[in-house]
């Protein structure tokens, strides 16, 4: 089965770029989703397909998508930035959804 | 305002069954696969399974297979998660989750639904 690998935590400081990888064998060739997570609500779509962002997500959100390694970066990291952050891509070899481990950001 | 609001959950058996409902406003049902997805106690988000617009092409991760069914009835706007011969490893609040479309991720959640497997 394919397989997602995060960091499982990041600390950063406020001001500061935070940059969380997704690893995955020629991930480059598959469309790649990022998703906030805080405790107690639902996931929110913050990048969709590779670098895309959904409307009323901040410009402070990118992302990009090569080889092995999909990227997420958030520039000027702030308080409210703090959640779990996951990668979501679909596997068309078994036709499943898999997403990362997902990475804890701590905004410190 | 696009709503998926969530019903069902609760405390099962294992070996029981549960069934979880998410019912969709705001957009044309019909025109948007459908997902669910988990996140067990202390554990990261796992797809569970996906439907297509029709109802006609489903597929499950490995871990529910054989023993959870999606269904969906456009005319309700509603998706369905069946689950039978339920585990404790099935403890977990599971989401539904609508598709922008193809490459689009899922662009709306539900607001989760607690499943708790224990005798």
């Amino acid at each position: 089965s394919y397989v997602l690998t995060q960091p499982p935590s990041l600390s950063v400081a406020p001001g500061r770029t935070a940059t969380i990888s997704c690893g995955g064998d020629n991930i480059g060739g598959k469309s790649v989703h990022w998703y906030q997570h805080k405790p107690s609500q639902a996931p929110v779509l913050v990048i969709y397909h590779d670098f895309r962002r959904p409307s009323g997500i901040p410009e402070r959100f990118s992302a990009s998508n090569s080889g092995n390694t999909a990227t997420l970066t958030i520039s000027g990291a702030e308080a409210g930035d703090e959640a779990d952050y996951y990668c979501q891509a679909w596997d068309s070899s078994s036709d499943h959804g898999v997403f990362g481990g997902g990475t804890k950001l701590t905004v410190l | 305002e696009v709503r998926l609001v969530q019903s069902g959950g609760g405390v099962g058996r294992p070996g029981g069954s549960l069934r979880l409902s998410c019912v969709v406003s705001g957009l044309k049902f019909e025109d948007h696969d459908m997902s669910w997805v988990r996140q067990g106690p202390g554990k990261g988000l796992e797809w569970v399974s996906y439907i297509n617009w029709n109802g006609r092409i489903r597929s499950y991760a490995d871990s529910v297979k054989g023993r959870f069914t999606i269904s969906r009835d456009n005319a309700k706007k509603s998706l369905f998660l069946q689950m039978n011969s339920l585990r404790a490893e099935d403890t977990a609040v599971y989401y539904c989750a609508r598709e922008g479309g193809y490459n689009y991720g899922y662009v709306s959640w539900g607001q989760g639904a607690l499943v708790t497997v224990s005798s």
